[in-house]
């Protein structure tokens, strides 16, 4: 069966500093790949997606970025973080087209990011 | 533009009673497919259900059913006998087959289920 992590769970970082939240999917195989964030109490919104190993989109301008060194792993960072950056960072998976309910996605335990 | 719009920022619920979430849609896309998930207070989103636009009857897995209108533009979830457990956010979310099958997602309903 597949499962997908994120690390860390919780993590504080004071302004300025640089951010790299790490996703890894287990159990498939050229999965598409992406990444939200929800403010809170809010919904969640797309920052980027992956259909494949270097293929980025980007969603929302903004001072994060993301990249697929591998199949099955997907990073989002920053060099330097803002306020506005705080919230609810989740990974998400979804089979690659042509499957049955090939666009189902699946998320991840989540990471909390607050900026100080 | 694709919009998901929930209207019940909050809903309460006896135990073992049922209850209708309500999501509605806009899109001019003939495919898509419309989606539920549970996030508890842990975070963690769990994937509930889905309809996709051609699918003729309505989605069902267990406890959960999507009343599926297309002509309204709507897709309400429903939860029969409802347990403690259910209580959580839920947020309806639609799918675009031609943007990479990124998701839109409304602003959700916070249920309570009562003992």
């Amino acid at each position: 069966s597949q499962t997908i992590h994120q690390w860390p769970a919780t993590l504080v970082q004071p302004v300025g500093s640089p951010l790299s939240l790490e996703c890894t999917v287990e159990g498939t195989s050229n999965p598409n790949l992406y990444w939200y964030r929800q403010a809170a109490g809010r919904g969640l919104q797309l920052l980027f997606y992956s259909v494949g190993i270097g293929q980025i989109s980007s969603e929302v301008p903004q001072n994060l970025s993301a990249s697929r060194p591998q199949d099955r792993q997907f990073i989002l960072s920053s060099k330097k973080l803002l306020l506005s950056d705080s919230g609810f960072y989740l990974c998400a998976w979804s089979p690659p087209y042509g499957t049955s309910r090939g666009d189902t996605q699946y998320f991840g335990p989540g990471t909390r990011l607050t900026v100080l | 533009a694709q919009k998901i719009t929930q209207t019940q920022p909050g809903m309460f619920v006896q135990e073992k009673e049922a209850v209708t979430l309500d999501c509605t849609y806009d899109t001019s896309d003939q495919s898509y497919g419309l989606f539920w998930y549970k996030q508890p207070s842990s975070g963690e989103m769990i994937f509930l259900i889905y309809q996709g636009s051609y699918d003729e009857q309505n989605a069902t897995e267990g406890r959960y059913s999507l009343n599926f209108q297309k002509a309204r533009k709507s897709a309400n979830l429903v939860i029969s006998a409802s347990q403690l457990g259910d209580s959580a956010m839920y947020f309806c979310a639609m799918s675009l087959y031609n943007q990479g099958g990124k998701l839109i997602f409304g602003q959700g309903t916070e249920l309570s289920v009562k003992p």
